[in-house]
Order: structure tokens, then C-alpha cells, then sequence
């Protein structure tokens, strides 16, 4: 069936290192795919989002692109913050429903 | 608007008892998602909703979980009789049919510990 697999955390990194967080998914026909971000005590919000092969989606200084040839969707950023520090969830779409990942920590360091 | 609304925001119970949670989605939105967050299985699907109908409701566990949408402003997840595995936090979520992205808008999750 589909699915998401995301890589293990916790990551942590010092504040303005380069993140990636890989993704790869497995799914019938050409869903879109999602990164969404939960900060400590809240619920999940949507950072980006891309809806076709070799879309590039952006917000607040992440990208990812959707490579339909490797069925992956990796998040990067290119200096983070100790603000970016929370649980980000790579996620596909299927008729209705979102498939989540079981979602990456990232911590920051000052 | 508020966003999705959910209460209580902690809930902690024993073991046999009834558990009502509450949600309140965005107005206007079409559709209702409950999820369940745990850290061994991630976040799950229980069940959703469209126009107050529930359409998929297989990520319900067992027959101890239902849920009701009465109208298009309120829902509930009753768990009778609560486990302790059940402890979990339970987030709903609503959209738009049609809107950009197909987003959905979280609410802050019902953090449910059963002792």
C-alpha cells in the first residue's frame, strides 16, 4: 500500500548547519506530497507542499523537491535556527486522506 | 477565525471509564480527520468525515472507539471503556473540499493518559 518512510531522529544540529531530512515514499499513481512542521505542544501545520514531478516547494527558507525517478521528497534548509527546532512529518496525499511518516525530531544548538 | 478547537486539552482517567473528546472544526471547512499520535506507531488515522458523513472509518482500533459528527460544527471520539494503551495525544483536523493544496488545519491535540 502506500507509504512514507522518513529518516530516524533525533537529528541535532548547531544553529546555522545545512539540514536535510530524507524522505522517499511508495505510492500508485502521482500523489502529492507535504512537509508539515509540529512545534513542542501544538498540533501539525503545513510548511510546504508539492503536487507534481520536479516541483519545488518553499516556505520560511525550506525546499524540497518532488523526484518522481527516485520517489523521494527530501527537505533541506540551508542555515537553521534554534526557532526550527520541532518534529517534521513528510506526508503524501491518497484520494482524501494523508499518509504521515513517522516523523523526523530536529534539535538546534545555539 | 480560531482554528480547530479541541477539548479538553489534558484529560486523565482510569482504567474502564468513558472518555468524550471534543472538536470543533474551522467553519465552513467540509471535512473532519481524527488522528491519534503515539510514539510507537506515529500518527494514525482513526476516521474522517465529509458534509458530517463519516466515509473511512477503518483506523478505528476496535469497537471500544466511535465517533459521532452531529452537524458541521461539532464532533466527538468516545473510547468506552478506556485501556491504558489508549493513552495517546488525539488530534482533529478539518479542511476544505476544493481549497488550495487541500491543507488541513490541526487543532492543539487532547493529550488522554489512562491509568
Amino acid at each position: 500500500g502506500d507509504s512514507v518512510t522518513q529518516m530516524e531522529g533525533p537529528v541535532t544540529l548547531s544553529e546555522e548547519a545545512f539540514l536535510t531530512i530524507n524522505c522517499t515514499y511508495t505510492a500508485t499513481g502521482y500523489p502529492s506530497l507535504f512537509w508539515y512542521v509540529q512545534y513542542p505542544g501544538e498540533g501539525l501545520q503545513l510548511l510546504l507542499k508539492a503536487t507534481k514531478a520536479d516541483d519545488k516547494g518553499s516556505n520560511k527558507g525550506f525546499e524540497a523537491t518532488y523526484r518522481k525517478e527516485t520517489t523521494s521528497f527530501h527537505l533541506e534548509k540551508g542555515s537553521v535556527q534554534v526557532s526550527d527546532s520541532a518534529v517534521y512529518f513528510c506526508a503524501l496525499e491518497v484520494d482524501d486522506k494523508i499518509i504521515f511518516g513517522k516523523g523526523t525530531r530536529l534539535h538546534i544548538l545555539p | 477565525d480560531a482554528g480547530v478547537i479541541q477539548s479538553p486539552r489534558h484529560e486523565v482517567t482510569e482504567m474502564g471509564q468513558e472518555v468524550t473528546l471534543r472538536c470543533k472544526p474551522i467553519s465552513g471547512h467540509d471535512y473532519l480527520f481524527w488522528y491519534r499520535q503515539t510514539m510507537m506507531r506515529g500518527l494514525e488515522l482513526l476516521i474522517y468525515f465529509n458534509n458530517n458523513v463519516p466515509i473511512d472509518d477503518s483506523g478505528m482500533p476496535e469497537d471500544r472507539f466511535s465517533a459521532k459528527m452531529p452537524n458541521a460544527s461539532f464532533s466527538t471520539l468516545k473510547i468506552q471503556p478506556s485501556e491504558p494503551r489508549d493513552s495517546a495525544v488525539y488530534f482533529c483536523a478539518s479542511r476544505i473540499a476544493g481549497g488550495p493544496y487541500n491543507e488541513q488545519f490541526f487543532g492543539p491535540g487532547t493529550r488522554l493518559t489512562v491509568l
